[in-house]
This record gives C-alpha cells, structure tokens and sequence, in this order.
C-alpha cells in the first residue's frame, strides 16, 4: 500500500478561477477527511465522508467549495471562484472505521494570486 | 476558541537527551488524543496516540502521558534524534460519528547534534 496519494502537488491560479484537488486514500479506508492548513496553524477540519456519503461540513467550507466522493474511491475538492485567502494547503487523510488514527496525504499547495 | 493548545511555539534539544513536548485541551468531552510529526512540505504522519482511559501509551523512543485532571498531555521522545526535528502537532477527538481531529498550533523540535 502505497498510503494517501494528492494530486497535484503544486496549484498556483488567479483570483476568480476554479481549482479542483483529487485525494487517493488508502484502498482499505472507509473515512476520508479533507483539512485546510495556513501558515503558523494546524489543519482545520474541513469536511469528512464515511464511504460515498459526506455527512458533515465545516463551517469553514463555504458555498464556493464542493466535495465529493463517488464510489467511495477517491475525492475531489473544488474551489470556485477563487480569492487570496484561500491560498492554503489542503491536506487530505483516510481511516479505517471505527479506529481514530488518521493517515494524512502529502497535501496540496495553492496559491491565489 | 483554541480547544487544543501548543503553548510553546518552539524547543532545542541537545541529541541524547529528552524532548518533552505539551498540550493543553480544554474540552473534557475529548476521548482520544494523536500526536503528528509533519516535516516542511509533506503532510502530518501518524506518532502515537492514547485514549482517554489511559494515562500512558509508549511506542519505542516515543511516550505519551495524558493527565485528564489538569487536561493536559504530552510527548516524551527519548534519546532524540537529528532526524526527530520536526513540527509536532497534537490532535483531539471526539469520538462519535466523525473522528475529526482538532489540532494543535504546533511546537518546532530542534535537536541539536
């Protein structure tokens, strides 16, 4: 097992366009969470599915950010529209319920500019 | 609110001797604790964690105490290493039907050879 995959690593666009991030988590893991982390901070929660369903949301995840997880595969993030705040890295991490350890991707850098 | 606290933003440590890094929490309904190294540029990795039914949890150089009376834990990492100087994070569950973690601010390591 080669553990959480993110792609891509790297993201630099301009303010107003859309970015979409994908998380490969580890095949076995029926949770997969997705964490914002600025500069000085920890991650922040962001959202969290249990297989295919995604059944919370941060209030940190406003309406310009979508989730999914079809098939519950892999995940995609999206941010429309974006704004220099959003300039973070988004890190994604998968467990294996009911444990509580959570095994953290390599994470993707975005910039807005 | 800061529901989990890293008070000491950095620490310097000869090689050899004992790294002791703190956490604070304030929410007592928190049942389950992580602490994560995370290196510049990748994402947390998984250390060693405890339940809050435990007092202490060890893993080879890696300890773990947990005093819930005064809500407080920490990492004990013995003998450090070069390769330990890291940004540790610590994390808290809730348990329940998320598992998010809340985290830490973090503490920088820095073990001098």
């Amino acid at each position: 097992d080669t553990g959480v995959s993110q792609d891509p690593r790297h993201k630099i666009t301009k303010r107003g366009q859309n970015v979409t991030f994908r998380c490969d988590p580890i095949s076995e893991h029926n949770r997969l969470y997705w964490y914002r982390q600025t500069l000085g901070q920890g991650p922040e929660f962001l959202t969290y599915f249990q297989n295919e369903a995604q059944l919370e949301k941060s209030r940190l995840l406003s309406d310009r950010f979508s989730a999914e997880r079809p098939k519950g595969s892999f995940s995609t993030l999206e941010i429309q529209r974006t704004e220099q705040g959003d300039s973070a890295m988004y890190l994604c991490a998968s467990s294996l319920a009911p444990l509580y350890e959570q095994y953290f991707g390599p994470g993707t850098r975005l910039t807005v500019t | 609110d800061q529901q989990v606290k890293q008070n000491s933003p950095s620490l310097s440590v000869q090689e050899g001797r004992i790294s002791i890094l703190n956490c604070d929490y304030t929410n007592s309904m928190f049942d389950y604790f992580l602490w994560y190294k995370k290196y510049p540029a990748e994402g947390p990795t998984f250390l060693i964690s405890i339940s809050s039914i435990k007092d202490k949890n060890e893993d080879g150089r890696f300890t773990v105490f947990l005093n819930k009376s005064a809500k407080h834990l920490s990492l004990h990492i013995v003998p450090s290493q070069p390769g330990d100087s890291a940004v540790y994070f610590c994390a808290a569950c809730y348990g329940g039907a998320t598992n998010k973690l809340i985290f830490g601010t973090g503490t920088l390591l820095a073990v001098q050879p």
